[in-house]
């Protein structure tokens, strides 16, 4: 099946620092969501993107749809502790799947 | 407040034993999903389902079963033919039969074989 690639798989910053991660597949994506998900408890969405190119921000939050189809990227802007958590990109393809192929998270801890 | 709730929370099995992990949504989606998480891991598919009364194999089906009679309800049943149940189970729901808009999460169940 298709495979999404995320990176970093960890993070270790200092509270106030940026935050960048991307996501990178072999196959073309129509859609791509990226999720949050804190200690013991469910992802929850934080930006979807639809459209090649498309850039969105979410408060601290920016994510881009790369214009290849291909990859996505997520930033964070000064970083607070309640970043801390495993953030999942997912993509759509261009196909009825059905379901959403997810990325493997990066882990993101944040130094007071 | 419309949701997904997951339960119960934690679950404790006995080896060789069948357990039923329970998901309800009242948000009048779709399809329902769900997931399984291993420590430091991402979501491995289970099972899916677009509609009532069909579902779909994931990409790690073996050793689960489910069953979707009511839109709300997507029950799953982790039997003692799967090999190392451990693990968190997360399910999720979608607007749409794609989810082209993203899932609602559950907050998981816990499960541990002991």
């Amino acid at each position: 099946g298709q495979q999404l690639n995320q990176s970093p798989q960890s993070m270790f910053i200092q509270e106030g620092e940026d935050v960048s991660m991307n996501c990178t597949s072999s196959s073309i994506f129509n859609t791509w969501l990226w999720y949050k998900q804190d200690p013991g408890e469910g992802p929850v969405l934080l930006i979807a993107l639809y459209k090649a190119g498309e850039l969105t921000s979410n408060g601290r939050l920016t994510a881009q749809f790369g214009i290849t189809r291909k990859d996505s990227f997520l930033n964070i802007s000064a970083s607070i502790p309640s970043d801390v958590g495993i953030y999942f990109c997912a993509g759509l393809p261009n196909t009825n799947a059905g379901k959403s192929t997810f990325g493997d998270g990066t882990t993101l801890t944040v130094k007071p | 407040d419309g949701g997904i709730t997951q339960s119960p929370k934690y679950l404790f099995r006995k080896e060789g034993q069948n357990v039923t992990l329970s998901c309800e949504q009242n948000l009048n989606h779709d399809a329902m999903y769900w997931y399984r998480q291993d420590p430091g891991q991402g979501l491995r598919l289970i099972y899916y389902s677009q509609i009532v009364n069909d579902f779909q194999k994931g990409d790690i089906a073996e050793g689960y079963s489910v069953s979707r009679e009511k839109k709300e309800s997507f029950p799953l049943t982790v039997t003692s033919a799967q090999k190392n149940p451990t693990a968190f189970y997360l399910c999720a729901s979608s607007t749409d039969r794609e989810g082209t808009y993203g899932y609602t999460f559950g907050s998981g169940t816990r499960l541990t074989v002991v």
